[in-house]
């Protein structure tokens, strides 16, 4: 079972549109949590963390939900900018390196 | 403040043919990783440097994989001899803080025919 498992999609949706991303993990000892933005041809940057409270930076919203093992992304207000393959990540408690999803791509259409 | 650094870009060899990759990253970093990613799938880790100590290399093809980071600054990946399933993109990341705050350089990506 791999550590971290999302719908690789894509989702193509219209500018302007809300639109939510799943993520699962298989380790309940997975300590933190993560999503991470790729574009193209580039190297993964980090977009945000993932608090068990929720968390929200302007049109991103981070839940997590530790009892079933489930990290969400939700982006309101999708510009044509947001197009990228957006990737799960985990941290296990005392593991140092963090475990990716094999990624969520994501098409906003004009 | 300056990136991680990766060379080459790109690199197209034959098979059975010897490659290496080379990180430079952000200075005064300590901890530097190697990251795999296969096209379609997200990077898988291959070794994590604390300095120039391996932390983790379970993941690393050592019969024909080979890493190093001497000084605790640069580090080399060599993969020796190359097989077809080795094309991928080769991340090199660094962090200062343990885990957190992962910087990933460009990457170098590697076909081999």
């Amino acid at each position: 079972r791999k550590e971290v498992e999302q719908d690789p999609g894509p989702f193509n949706v219209p500018e302007g549109a809300t639109v939510a991303f799943n993520c699962t993990y298989s380790n309940s000892a997975s300590q933190s949590f993560f999503w991470y933005r790729q574009d193209c041809r580039k190297e993964p940057k980090l977009l945000m963390s993932v608090y068990s409270s929720g968390n929200e930076d302007g049109r991103f919203t981070a839940q997590l939900n530790r009892a079933s093992q489930y990290i969400s992304l939700l982006i309101r207000d999708s510009k044509l900018s947001d197009s990228a393959t957006y990737l799960c990540v985990v941290r296990q408690t005392g593991a140092n390196n963090l475990f990716f999803g094999t990624g969520t791509r994501l098409t906003v259409i004009p | 403040e300056a990136g991680v650094a990766q060379s080459p870009r790109y690199k197209i060899i034959e098979k059975r043919q010897s490659v290496a990759f080379w990180c430079n990253p952000i200075s005064g970093h300590a901890t530097l990783y190697w990251y795999q990613q296969i096209l379609g799938q997200g990077p898988k880790l291959l070794i994590q440097f604390q300095n120039n100590g391996v932390v983790d290399d379970s993941q690393l093809p050592k019969d024909r994989f080979s890493a190093e980071r001497l000084k605790g600054v640069d580090s080399t990946l060599k993969i020796q001899p190359a097989k077809l399933e080795d094309s991928a993109v080769y991340l090199c990341a660094s962090s200062d803080r343990g885990w957190d705050g992962y910087t990933f350089g460009s990457g170098t990506r590697l076909t081999v025919v």
